[in-house]
């Protein structure tokens, strides 16, 4: 396993439109950790899973995002209707037990809303 | 509730200098610390972590951090800075719920002059 995989690197979309991002994390990862990482700023909690289960949300997560993880492999995070505000680096992270163990981050997906 | 200070947003040194890297917490519990370190466009990766064992933890690449109940601090330090460690460093602390979420502060960037 070559670690936590996202896709795509980059993304340039039009305000309005829609957009998907994928993680893959690795295999024998139970839970999955999405973060927003704005220039800047250190990365921001917005949501996890325990296998296919979305435990927590972020209050920075509006009614526009939503996440998936079918079957306890990979997951996908959808931005609705994008506003220029959501242009951030979107970083995916898999642990296997939690806290105090530190994740594995992914290289991340680079969202420009133009 | 937890969240860490990074004391300095922007750090220069000369290669083969001394790194140090500040970082205070607060937290209402025995925490879970970290450090990472963002290279350009690169993910976030692992340096060390403080789970209440050891004061001194040692890292990756030459790096380790002293945790101090006393001063509630948790500052990175490299005895010879080289070239290759200029990047982004991130203080982190486990928020310290079942999900294991991870609060970042506002990283400190590394600058190595040759």
């Amino acid at each position: 396993d070559t670690g936590v995989s996202q896709d795509p690197r980059h993304k340039i979309t039009k305000r309005g439109q829609n957009v998907t991002f994928r993680c893959d994390p690795i295999s024998e990862h139970n839970r999955l950790y999405w973060y927003r990482q704005t220039l800047g700023q250190g990365p921001e909690f917005l949501t996890y899973f325990q296998n296919e289960a979305q435990l927590e949300k972020s209050r920075l997560l509006s009614d526009r995002f939503s996440a998936e993880r079918p079957k306890g492999s990979f997951s996908t995070l959808e931005i609705q209707r994008t506003e220029q505000g959501d242009s951030a680096m979107y970083l995916c992270a898999s642990s296997l037990t939690g806290t105090g163990d530190g994740y594995t981050f992914g290289s991340g997906t680079r969202l420009t809303v133009v | 509730a937890q969240s860490v200070t990074q004391l300095d947003s922007h750090v220069s040194v000369s290669e083969g200098t001394p790194v140090l890297l500040r970082c205070n917490y607060s937290s209402s519990y025995s925490p879970s610390l970290f450090w990472y370190v963002q290279h350009p466009n690169k993910g976030l990766q692992l340096l060390l972590k403080y789970t209440s064992a050891a004061t001194l933890v040692k890292g990756i690449n030459g790096f380790e951090a002293e945790f101090k109940k006393s001063e509630t601090s948790f500052h990175l330090t490299k005895p010879s800075a080289h070239m290759s460690d200029a990047a982004e460093y991130f203080c982190v602390v486990s928020d310290g719920t079942r999900g294991g979420k991870l609060i970042f502060g506002q990283g400190t960037e590394l600058s190595v002059k040759p």
